[in-house]
């Protein structure tokens, strides 16, 4: 069945540091793919998206590119802030429209 | 904005009580889903309701039951708690051909069993 797979966390980085947390999906068909964010105490908030291969998704500094070839979605941002830590989700909406999430990565930035 | 709510954010029973959430939402959404999120295994979906007492089991329905009245009011209820119900659960709604295709979460309820 479809179902999506993100590196395991916890991902601990310090202020301004590179970021990348990957993804990798396995569907049929062209699925939606999804980051969604987690913060502490709430619940989660779609972060970007993208529809089709090679489009780039991209909010608040984060980007990720659909990658049909490697059925990847690695999602980067060049320099994280304190702010920023979180749970992140990968996530699909496959051709029976849906959603499945991968197991989130856990993310601290440390000043 | 869209608003999801859920009625406790905090919540300890105990084994064998029969256990009410809920989830309200204010943006006349058609579909609302029930998932439990634990740690390592991300968010697996419970049940869903694509419209007023309509309702689809997800992918682990054993031991929960919905129930949804109004079109802004989703209930999952746990008909005997057991230990291993404990867990965070959040509640989402989605519009139907939203090009945003985004799913709205409620803030969670973290439900111990004991």
């Amino acid at each position: 069945g479809d179902s999506v797979t993100q590196m395991e966390g916890p991902v601990t980085l310090s202020e301004e540091a590179f970021l990348t947390i990957n993804c990798t999906y396995t569907a049929t068909g062209y699925p939606s793919l999804f980051w969604y964010v987690q913060y502490p105490g709430e619940g989660l908030q779609l972060l970007l998206k993208a529809t089709k291969a090679d489009d780039k998704g991209s909010n608040k500094g984060f980007e990720a590119t659909y990658r049909k070839e490697t059925t990847s979605f690695h999602l980067e941002k060049g320099s994280v802030q304190v702010s920023d830590s979180a749970v992140y989700f990968c996530a699909l909406r496959n051709q029976g429209g849906k959603l499945i999430f991968g197991q989130g990565t856990e993310l601290s930035v440390k000043p | 904005d869209v608003k999801v709510t859920q009625s406790s954010r905090y919540l300890v029973k105990r084994t064998g009580e029969k256990v009410f959430l809920e989830c309200v939402q204010d943006m006349d959404h058609e579909n609302m889903f029930w998932y439990r999120q634990d740690p390592g295994l991300g968010l697996r979906l419970i049940y869903f309701s694509y419209d007023v007492k309509m309702k689809e089991k997800g992918d682990i329905p054993e031991g929960y039951s919905v129930s949804r009245e109004k079109k802004e009011r989703f209930s999952l209820i746990l008909e005997s708690a057991s230990t291993n119900q404990t867990s965070m659960y959040l509640c989402a709604t989605y519009r139907t051909g939203s090009f945003k295709d985004e799913q709205y979460f409620g803030p969670g309820t973290r439900l111990t069993v004991t």
